[in-house]
């Protein structure tokens, strides 16, 4: 159980355009997802905290605007990048809590790697 | 900001030798959690340490905390060549986990 699947797993796009992340909670109900970049050999970097049914909460330096998150239901969750960049090509991983028992155990997404040309 | 801080922050082994990783932290935190990520791939939850454990054990991973200390170690035993990855320890107050920079294990055949 717990599964947490992302799409696209990858995707290479030009500058200028936008692209959609999915992450979705297959088998439970996720009160909270994250959205997490990742830099090659790097940690990841918590980007924003999106709750159902609310506006997410981003994290100092991550732009609103230029990174869409829309948690539109218990087990879904999206990100766009609005207007990509090359640099905004990054590893792009999302985890949901179901907070079960008051735990802040996440489960996390096989990432979608985006590679802005 | 970052709360877990592992080290070291490689370790080369051969197959067979324990591992182990240490994870220091700041604040106070109810739990405790480390993760393994394969090159390229998402993060696998591996144990949860609560605040008020000292030691626990799952399979060939062993974790222990001392809270008076702000530590946490990650043994793994009798390591095998598909341990080689990158192990993170995070640590929880809230909803939101920070992490830190990740330790690369790599185990020779």
């Amino acid at each position: 159980g717990a599964v947490v699947s992302q799409h696209p797993s990858w995707v290479i796009c030009k500058s200028g355009t936008s692209v959609k992340i999915e992450c979705r909670s297959l088998d439970f109900q996720a009160t909270t997802m994250f959205w997490y970049r990742q830099f090659p050999k790097q940690s990841l970097m918590l980007m924003a905290t999106s709750n159902e049914g609310s506006k997410a909460t981003y994290e100092q330096g991550v732009e609103k605007d230029k990174f869409l998150i829309n948690h539109a239901s218990l087990t879904l969750s999206t990100l766009t990048v609005t207007s990509a960049h090359p640099e905004d090509s990054s590893f792009y991983i999302c985890s949901a809590s179901p907070g079960w028992q008051g735990s802040n155990e996440q489960f996390f997404g096989p990432g979608t790697r985006l590679t802005v040309l | 900001s970052q709360q877990g801080e592992e080290d070291p922050q490689a370790l080369s082994i051969q197959e067979g030798e324990n591992a182990t990783m240490n994870c220091s932290y700041k604040t106070s935190i109810n739990n405790l959690q480390w993760y393994r990520q394969n090159s390229g791939r998402g993060l696998v939850h591996l144990i949860l340490i609560r605040s008020n454990e000292r030691e626990k054990h799952s399979g060939r991973l062993r974790v222990t905390l001392d809270t008076s200390k702000k530590s946490s170690s990650l043994l793994i035993t009798a390591s095998r060549a598909a341990d080689t990855a990158s192990y993170f320890c995070f640590t929880g107050a809230n909803s939101k986990l920070t992490f830190g920079k990740g330790i690369t294990l790599s185990v020779r055949p």
